[in-house]
């Protein structure tokens, strides 16, 4: 049962870079890590998926080392929208996935 | 495109009470996931359907916990006898198809029993 580990809160600044880790130590090998982000009174929201090495869209990137035990989430020049949860999620081996999403991170961002 | 509606968006139920809460899914998506979302802590899957069949009921914490979808899009979870440790925010989220799938949340049903 692949499970993560991230840090409870993070703060930052309008305009820094932000990046939150996660650690997947026992990731299987047709697992997926997934980030999602999530306001207050909102549903969780996709950012970003990736499998290994570097995934970028509009909104993030993702960095996959090769052992693939950790991945962190990258927000280039945060701004104060962009204050919310960050779950990292890692897909469950046997073609079953069960969607664990733990506590996130909850990041602050301060004008 | 329509996103995941549900509804009620609130709902404040006398312990002891039913209630009901609705996910309408994205038009298509095969797969349904139902979550509870404790204050201050992340989504915990309660259930998931393939079309109309329940794969995965692992996660609802009692019997009195009741989820359906009939005909493979709307999906109804049922709560019985209400319990004060039901509050609760009730997520739905569906996905095109199995596996890691991106989901698509809906905004949930704020529930409190009091």
């Amino acid at each position: 049962l692949a499970k993560t580990t991230q840090p409870i809160s993070m703060d930052s600044y309008e305009g820094q870079e932000v990046n939150i880790t996660c650690s997947h130590n026992n990731i299987a090998t047709n697992d997926y890590i997934t980030w999602y982000q999530q306001f207050p009174s909102q549903g969780p929201r996709f950012i970003i998926q990736g499998y290994k090495t570097k995934v970028t869209n509009e909104v993030a990137s993702l960095f996959i080392p090769a052992d693939r035990k950790s991945s962190t989430l990258s927000l280039p020049r945060v701004s104060l929208s962009d204050t919310a949860v960050y779950y990292c999620l890692v897909g469950e081996d046997g073609g079953s996935y069960i969607p664990t999403f733990g506590r996130g991170t909850s990041l602050i961002v301060h004008p | 495109g329509a996103g995941v509606s549900q509804s009620p968006r609130y709902k404040v139920a006398k312990r002891g009470q039913d209630v009901a809460l609705r996910c309408d899914p994205i038009s298509g998506h095969v797969s349904l996931f139902w979550y509870q979302q404790a204050l201050g802590q992340g989504p915990e899957f309660l259930t998931y359907f393939q079309n109309e069949a329940q794969l995965d009921k692992s996660g609802l914490p009692s019997d009195r916990f009741f989820a359906e979808r009939p005909e493979g899009s709307v999906s109804t979870l049922k709560i019985q006898r209400t319990q004060q440790e039901d509050s609760a925010v009730y997520l739905c989220a569906s996905s095109t198809s199995m596996g890691q799938e991106t989901q698509y949340f809906g905004p949930g049903t704020r529930l409190l029993v009091l």
